[in-house]
């Protein structure tokens, strides 16, 4: 049974191109979270999707960054016209109903140059 | 919102010492407190958990206790090996009533001097 499966890895984007990070859920697993880590920094919530459905997304900034978990395929966070502030680790967390079972994946590193 | 506060930032013990994580959280509503461990390039990776209607928990080398009066809880690794260096974050909820997001500490550095 895999494990929650984020990709790329590592992500070079320039300022002001568009960045794509992809996330498939553990199997069985309906409820999708993504958190962003700063350096040497805790975790910080941004969005709760579960199928076709944004859930709470009280921690996405306003403007361009957007978040979409289709009824088929993995979860998507996208991030427009990047800017330098959003060089970060993007984690996705997956779980079969709400706060127990999270399981994390590897993480996507972002670094706009 | 909540609110989680770690300390120390960073720590560094012996080989087959003791070490000792403190969180405190902001919200007597947050009932679900579990912890992390990061190594390097990798994500979080649950170690141990406990909920609010419990006050410790232990699996083998770790627990942890929780003191719902003081809203703070520890996590206590006895016998530390190097393989336990690694960041460590606690974390809180409020489970559905806060859509099952968790509110991270800072973490904390552990270093397991051989």
């Amino acid at each position: 049974n895999a494990g929650v499966m984020q990709n790329p890895r590592h992500l070079v984007r320039r300022r002001g191109q568009e960045a794509r990070l992809r996330c498939s859920p553990m199997k069985g697993h309906s409820h999708v979270y993504w958190y962003r880590q700063l350096p040497e920094e805790g975790l910080k919530f941004m969005v709760y999707l579960q199928k076709e459905n944004i859930i709470d997304e009280s921690g996405m900034p306003k403007e361009r960054f957007s978040a979409e978990f289709p009824k088929e395929g993995p979860s998507i966070l996208r991030i427009q016209q990047v800017v330098r502030g959003d060089s970060a680790a993007y984690f996705c967390a997956s779980s079969p109903s709400g706060v127990t079972g999270y399981t994390f994946g590897s993480g996507t590193r972002l670094t706009v140059v | 919102g909540e609110n989680v506060e770690q300390h120390p930032s960073t720590l560094s013990v012996q080989e087959g010492d003791s070490a000792v994580i403190k969180c405190t959280y902001s919200d007597s509503a947050s009932n679900y407190f579990p912890w992390y461990k990061q190594e390097l390039g990798k994500g979080p990776q649950l170690i141990i958990d406990i909920r609010s209607n419990v006050g410790e928990k232990k699996d083998q080398r770790i627990a942890v206790t929780l003191n719902k009066t003081a809203k703070h809880f520890s996590l206590h690794i006895t016998e530390t090996q190097p393989e336990d260096s690694a960041v460590y974050f606690c974390a809180a909820s409020m489970g559905e009533t806060s859509g099952s997001r968790l509110t991270f500490g800072e973490g904390t550095q552990l270093t397991v001097n051989p």
